[in-house]
């Protein structure tokens, strides 16, 4: 099965609009984190934004914020007043449990881009 | 500038030899990965290693080895074995402790078999 799912393989966006980029999750551990990185045509990987699970308040970056619903094992990426610099591809990813040491589970991926 | 520096950036070999991947770091990590990207895929673990002299398979590791001798560099040979090395490859490092601490990346190598 799927550790993560990223059901949404391209987005378009209005430059200086807000996006919501999905992604949810299976784990039976109660210990784990969630992380977004953005990777540009270059191919480097940039990391975003990080979600513990037991964080009760949704984290923020900047334009960056995660929406964590943890009932429904989500963790969607928003990013606010989209740029043309935000058009990439974007990744989730979860670390499970800390016996796990900090190995990352990748999602697929979902190209953003952003119009002008 | 601390970082993690991968050489070459693009690589070609015939079917059939080995190639080794250069991954050196500066961040005074302990951890380091190695992953495979397909186009339009995620990334899928190689290895990866916690400590020197030490180092674990991780979801694909066949066709491929590693060595840890020292803290800073961590090369992956993608041997012959490899039914399909065609792939960018990238390496990342971190400190073992779980948390919030994110994984650094490398700039990649694209690898190409003809």
């Amino acid at each position: 099965a799927q550790k993560i799912t990223q059901t949404q393989p391209g987005m378009f966006v209005q430059e200086k609009e807000a996006v919501t980029l999905d992604c949810t999750y299976d784990t039976s551990d109660q210990s784990y984190g969630l992380f977004w990185y953005k990777q540009p045509s270059s191919g480097e990987m940039i990391f975003l934004i990080y979600q513990g699970s037991y964080d009760e308040q949704n984290a923020t970056e900047g334009r960056y914020s995660l929406n964590f619903q943890k009932a429904r094992k989500s963790a969607n990426l928003v990013i606010s007043a989209s740029q043309l610099g935000d058009s990439a591809m974007y990744f989730c990813a979860m670390r499970e449990g800390e016996e796990y040491g900090n190995k990352l589970v990748f999602g697929a991926g979902t190209i953003l881009r952003v119009k002008s | 500038d601390g970082g993690i520096t991968q050489s070459p950036k693009y690589l070609f070999r015939k079917e059939g030899q080995n190639v080794t991947l250069s991954c050196e770091q500066n961040l005074n990590h302990d951890a380091m990965y190695w992953y495979r990207q397909d186009p339009g895929q995620g990334l899928r673990l190689i290895y990866y290693s916690q400590i020197v002299n030490d180092f674990q398979k991780g979801d694909i590791a066949e066709g491929y080895s590693v060595s840890r001798e020292k803290k800073e560099s961590f090369p992956l040979t993608v041997t012959s074995a490899q039914k399909n090395p065609t792939a960018f490859y990238l390496c990342a490092s971190s400190t073992v402790l779980s948390g919030s601490d994110e994984q650094f990346f490398g700039p990649g190598t694209r690898l190409t078999v003809l």
